[in-house]
């Protein structure tokens, strides 16, 4: 059974950084592409970027090219995102989602991780 | 950016009743390889957001088939023939045929 398990709520102070995971199982985890998506409260959906694990490559929207680190370790079949330079826009939840290339289509998701930026 | 505007964005139905959601793309999602990435997502209250609909018409595996979806180029519906009282929560079309990938604004399904 394919999972994605994020880690747990993170509070950060404005200015600081947080990294989240996204550990997988179930799968290959080199051959599928990660996406992170950005969902502040009460909002929609928005698409961060993604990561494919196998080669370490990487893809940005463009508003989170200075927010966002994609990383990921095969060793550990673990996805993560770092924000930087957190803001009270920063709040939100954040998710990995699994990306299948075949049928071009976000198939798996993790429960969602919420992240408050507070002083 | 690809916009996707999505109406109405709230929609109040009694079960059984059929609705449908639009979706309109400010762009056509015609890939170049002939494929439309056009997908429907479902978020229930407190749940990350769950594959209904890939490809415009193509049913994700283990999705009721009252849910359908059609459409072509800039227009897409979603349609839930029968709706019943698990269906409520937000759905999201989201395309991926174009950089970046974008997605609609959501449309909030109440169940009367």
């Amino acid at each position: 059974e394919v999972q994605l398990q994020q880690s747990g709520p993170e509070v950060g102070r404005p200015g600081s950084s947080v990294k989240i995971s996204c550990k997988a199982s179930g799968y290959t985890f080199t051959d599928y592409v990660m996406n992170w998506v950005k969902q502040s409260p009460g909002q929609g959906l928005e698409w961060i970027g993604w990561i494919d694990p196998e080669y370490g490559s990487t893809d940005y929207a463009e508003k989170f090219k200075k927010k966002a680190t994609l990383t990921a370790d095969t060793s550990s079949s673990t996805a993560y995102i770092q924000l930087s330079s957190l803001t009270s826009e920063d709040t939100a939840t954040y998710f990995c989602a699994r990306y299948d290339s075949s049928y071009i289509r976000f198939d798996y998701w993790g429960q969602g991780v919420m992240v408050t930026v507070s002083s | 950016d690809v916009v996707l505007t999505q109406t109405p964005p709230t929609l109040s139905a009694t079960i059984g009743q059929s609705v449908s959601i639009s979706c309109r793309s400010s762009q056509s999602l015609l890939d170049s390889d002939g494929d439309t990435y056009l997908n429907w997502l479902l978020q229930r209250p407190g749940q990350s957001p769950q594959l209904l609909i890939y490809s415009v018409s193509n049913l994700e595996s283990g999705v009721p088939n009252r849910f359908s979806g059609s459409g072509s180029e800039t227009d897409f519906t979603l349609k839930i023939s029968g709706v019943e009282a698990e269906d409520l929560g937000v759905y999201y079309c989201m395309q991926a045929t174009h950089a970046p990938l974008t997605f609609g604004s959501g449309t909030k399904l109440e169940i009367k």
